[in-house]
């Protein structure tokens, strides 16, 4: 079937340490992948999305995914995490279905200490 | 542009009621989604519709759940009657169908069914 995994419901770290959020998909043709954040209280927001090109994409916030076909994977990193980093990140596809509809991962909280 | 506009934000209900939520696309985009996010169950698709006419509803829970798009900038999911389990935070979205798979979020109407 296909769908999309993310490994690690929480993530916790140090603010100024690297942020990896894992993002894996099941998929027999490649699709579109996007990451969505969504904070506290608020809808989703888009953060980055990859669809043909250039592999490693960037976002906002500083935030950027590369794709590795091989791999099956999208993770998402951040050299550095601050504090506003903290929300919940969704991992989500668009699966060559012709119908605009996306699975959806169940979502990592990334949570930053001080 | 206003971006997805949902109404309420939030709604308090006894069981039995009937609920409607309301949303509002954005100007010109042709998809609009209906989502359910519980802690429970995560984020799921309930329906969605392209050019006011539903696609796929299969992720509608019961019967006693409904959506309408009468136009282009309208929409309603109504639980008749509603309750408590359907407590959750339910979500609009609304695409285009180029851009493949990049939904735009509302803020989300939180439910409470006591």
């Amino acid at each position: 079937a296909q769908s999309v995994t993310q490994l690690g419901s929480h993530v916790s770290v140090s603010e100024g340490a690297l942020v990896l959020l894992r993002c894996n998909y099941s998929s027999s043709v490649p699709p579109y992948l996007f990451w969505y954040v969504q904070y506290p209280n608020q809808g989703l927001q888009l953060l980055l999305k990859y669809t043909t090109g250039a592999t490693l994409v960037k976002g906002i916030n500083g935030f950027e995914a590369e794709f590795k076909k091989s791999e099956t994977s999208f993770h998402l990193t951040k050299p550095s995490a601050h504090m506003s980093d903290a929300a919940e990140y969704f991992c989500a596809a668009d699966l060559n279905t012709g119908f605009q509809k996306l699975v959806f991962g169940t979502g990592t909280r990334l949570l930053v200490s001080p | 542009d206003a971006g997805v506009i949902q109404s309420p934000r939030h709604e308090v209900t006894e069981m039995g009621q009937e609920v409607t939520l309301r949303c509002k696309p954005i100007s010109g985009h042709d998809y609009l989604f209906w989502y359910r996010q519980t802690m429970m169950r995560g984020l799921e698709l309930l329906i969605y519709f392209n050019n006011n006419v539903p696609i796929d509803d299969s992720g509608m829970p019961e019967d006693r759940f409904s959506a309408k798009m009468p136009n282009a900038s309208f929409s309603t999911l109504k639980i008749q009657p509603s309750e408590p389990r359907d407590s959750a935070v339910y979500f609009c979205a609304s695409s285009l169908s180029q851009g493949r798979g990049e939904q735009y979020f509302g803020p989300g109407t939180r439910l409470t069914v006591t």
